[in-house]
């Protein structure tokens, strides 16, 4: 059974303060890993794809990372505004294209 | 781009009323669109994926006949839950996806409580 775990499930951090959250996943193989920030009462909102081992993808003060067990995402000199819901979810081999989330990890970033 | 549309955001309604919900993706074409359900604290579950003018496949567990989806056309489907009870209240939520393996977009959800 495939399979995602996030950890923490809730970090607080002060504005700047850099940090990483996990993301481990067991999957049948996979063909993409995904992360999505997810805002009170709104949709997940897409981040990133990572498709293989050692793939990086940035997007401002965003990093992601993949190996063959786990992703990170790396939050750089975080503000309030990156307070949100990370979700990371992998895409398993085979031909059905639902995504397995993991419980999100909650990151709250103070002034 | 990559917007993807759910309507309505919020639905209050008595035991036993039936209950249709809208995804539309707005710029692009979705083959596939998917409909997940997420419970407070919970992490967002899969329920069942459509092709357009395809049957739906449902997820073990999700009742086919309890949630009846309809996928259209490529820009639309549509998730009715019938006879819906206390226990169906949750938050719905629908993707689409221009191709296999390709990032879904998310709409913004459907808080659904029933009375």
């Amino acid at each position: 059974e495939d399979q995602v775990t996030q950890s923490p499930e809730a970090l607080r951090l002060q504005e700047g303060e850099s940090s990483s959250l996990n993301c481990s996943y067991t999957v049948s193989g996979l063909r993409g890993l995904f992360w999505y920030r997810q805002d009170p009462g709104k949709g997940p909102e897409f981040l990133f794809t990572l498709y293989s081992a050692g793939e990086e993808k940035e997007k401002e003060r965003l990093k992601a990372t993949l190996t063959k067990k786990e992703s990170f995402l790396h939050i750089t000199a975080p503000k309030p505004e990156d307070s949100a819901t990370y979700l990371c979810a992998v895409l398993p081999g085979g031909g059905a294209d639902g995504l397995t989330f993991g419980k999100g990890t909650h990151l709250i970033i103070q002034p | 781009g990559a917007v993807v549309s759910q309507h309505p955001s919020r639905v209050i309604c008595k035991s036993g009323t039936s209950v249709k919900i809208e995804c539309r993706s707005l710029d692009f074409q979705a083959t596939t669109m998917f409909w997940y359900r997420q419970f407070p604290k919970q992490s967002l579950m899969l329920m069942a994926t459509s092709n357009e003018g395809s049957k739906a496949t449902y997820e073990q567990g999700v009742e086919k006949d309890k949630f009846l989806i309809n996928h259209a056309s490529l820009t639309l489907s549509t998730l009715t839950v019938t006879s819906a009870h206390p226990e169906d209240s949750s938050f719905y939520i629908c993707s689409a996806s221009g191709s296999s393996g390709e990032a879904q977009h998310f709409g913004d959800g459907t808080r659904l409580s029933i009375l």
